[in-house]
């Protein structure tokens, strides 16, 4: 079966950094998904990893090891527009995302 | 309007009643998909399509029906809706989602089974 586990909520303070992270067990793995989802709208493409190691996007960045099967997502200098829910996904290969239960991030003044 | 599109946004119907959820996307997608989103559960898919006329279930398909005849459209039919199937439903499409291509959401539907 597919398993994809990341924290529940976080809280971070306006500026800090914070990382998410994401650890899965899947029975195949073709790359690894990052969303971000406001309350109440759709989740919007964050970004893709199917080799290990880092991948920067401005403020945002994700990382994975794919033989420890983990992956986190970095946001730099917070800011309030980032309060919400962050969603882990592993594409197996077979044109399917299994998504982890969602990180609720919520940002602090 | 250009991207994919859900219809009705919001729907309140009754245990037994049929209903049908319309997605609709202009970008010739091949792949589309159908999920639920429940709290406690994140998202889970439903159904999804590679094609016109090629549809797959995922992993909460019973009580569920799709089809594809155009690849534009993917409507999720409830034959007879029960108090369970209430959530909150999101269409998405992708051009391949086994290349690294994102998939693109609708902005979902909220269903309401009394």
């Amino acid at each position: 079966g597919q398993n994809i586990d990341q924290p529940t909520e976080m809280t971070a303070t306006e500026g800090a950094i914070v990382q998410i992270n994401c650890t899965y067990q899947t029975s195949g793995f073709n790359g690894l998904f990052w969303y971000q989802q406001h309350a109440g709208e759709a989740p919007t493409f964050l970004s893709y990893n199917v080799l290990d190691g880092l991948e920067e996007k401005g403020r945002f960045s994700s990382f994975l090891s794919r033989s420890k099967g983990y992956s986190y997502l970095l946001l730099k200098e917070l800011q309030m527009k980032d309060s919400a829910s962050y969603l882990c996904a592993v594409e197996d290969g077979s044109y399917q995302l299994t998504f982890g239960k969602g990180t609720k991030l919520s940002v602090i003044p | 309007d250009a991207g994919i599109t859900q219809s009705p946004r919001y729907k309140i119907t009754e245990t037994g009643r049929q209903v049908t959820l319309m997605c609709h996307q202009t970008w010739s997608h091949s792949y589309m998909f159908w999920y639920r989103q429940d709290l406690g559960h994140g998202l889970r898919l439903i159904y999804y399509s590679a094609a016109a006329d090629i549809t797959d279930k995922g992993e909460v398909p019973d009580g569920y029906v799709v089809s594809r005849s155009k690849t534009e459209n993917f409507p999720l039919t409830l034959e007879s809706a029960t108090r369970s199937q209430t959530s909150v439903y999101f269409c998405a499409s992708s051009p391949d989602p086994t290349s690294g291509n994102e998939q693109f959401f609708g902005p979902g539907t909220r269903l309401t089974v009394l």
